[in-house]
């Protein structure tokens, strides 16, 4: 199977700008979980989207939003950018086997905002 | 204060040390403990996973879970410069949000 694909792998914006990032999880998996990693901040979750529903949210301002297709690929949002948004995002797809819970991490887009 | 603490290090051991890793963390909610292995320019990827206190073995890694302490670590034997990478801890209560430690960073010389 292919792994979790995110495109694209590089951006650089200016503030105020806004920016889509998208994600393809492995096939047939439904969970999308997005995280902003930074180094002094180390990964932060974003929200999770399970069958195009959110279905858990971190605490990052409205300018974060996300969605989810029915073929389970996700695109998330920023909005305004700042500064501080600069940041490796990466998306996950969260599967249970056996009462295992395992997140199968994307690569990552690394946004570099100016 | 955060929900869960990592040293950042850097820890710098010569290939054939036994390496400790390790997280505190404080919610006593917290069921399922998983350690992370982050290579440069990579995603994490899983290495570990544990539910509530208790050890598992895998290979050259051990995890530990000590819930009375609020205390996680992962063991690694006869480390390899190919363990160079960041390790991350994390942990939830079931099929909420993962919370993740910063993550430390790890070194290992030939």
């Amino acid at each position: 199977k292919a792994g979790v694909t995110q495109t694209p792998r590089y951006l650089i914006k200016t503030r105020g700008q806004q920016v889509t990032l998208s994600c393809s999880p492995i096939s047939g998996h439904r969970s999308v979980s997005w995280y902003q990693q930074t180094p002094g901040q180390g990964l932060q979750f974003l929200f999770e989207y399970f069958s195009e529903t959110q279905r858990n949210k971190g605490n990052f301002p409205g300018r974060f939003s996300g969605r989810q297709f029915s073929n389970s690929r996700s695109e998330m949002n920023v909005s305004t950018l700042e500064l501080g948004d600069s940041a490796l995002y990466l998306c996950a797809s969260r599967i249970w086997v056996g009462g295992q819970e395992t997140q199968y991490f994307g690569p990552g887009t690394r946004l570099l905002v100016l | 204060q955060k929900e869960v603490e990592q040293d950042p290090g850097p820890l710098s051991v010569p290939e054939g040390a036994i390496v400790s890793l390790n997280c505190t963390y404080s919610n006593s909610a917290f069921q399922y403990f998983m350690w992370y292995r982050q290579y440069s320019r990579k995603g994490p990827e899983l290495l570990m996973y544990t539910y509530s206190s208790g050890n598992k073995e895998d290979g050259r890694f051990t995890a530990q879970v000590d819930k009375s302490s609020k205390y996680i670590s992962l063991f690694i034997r006869d480390s390899q410069p190919s363990d160079s990478a960041t390790y991350l801890c994390a942990m939830n209560r079931g099929t909420d949000k993962l919370i993740f430690g910063t993550g430390t960073r790890l070194q290992v010389f030939p």
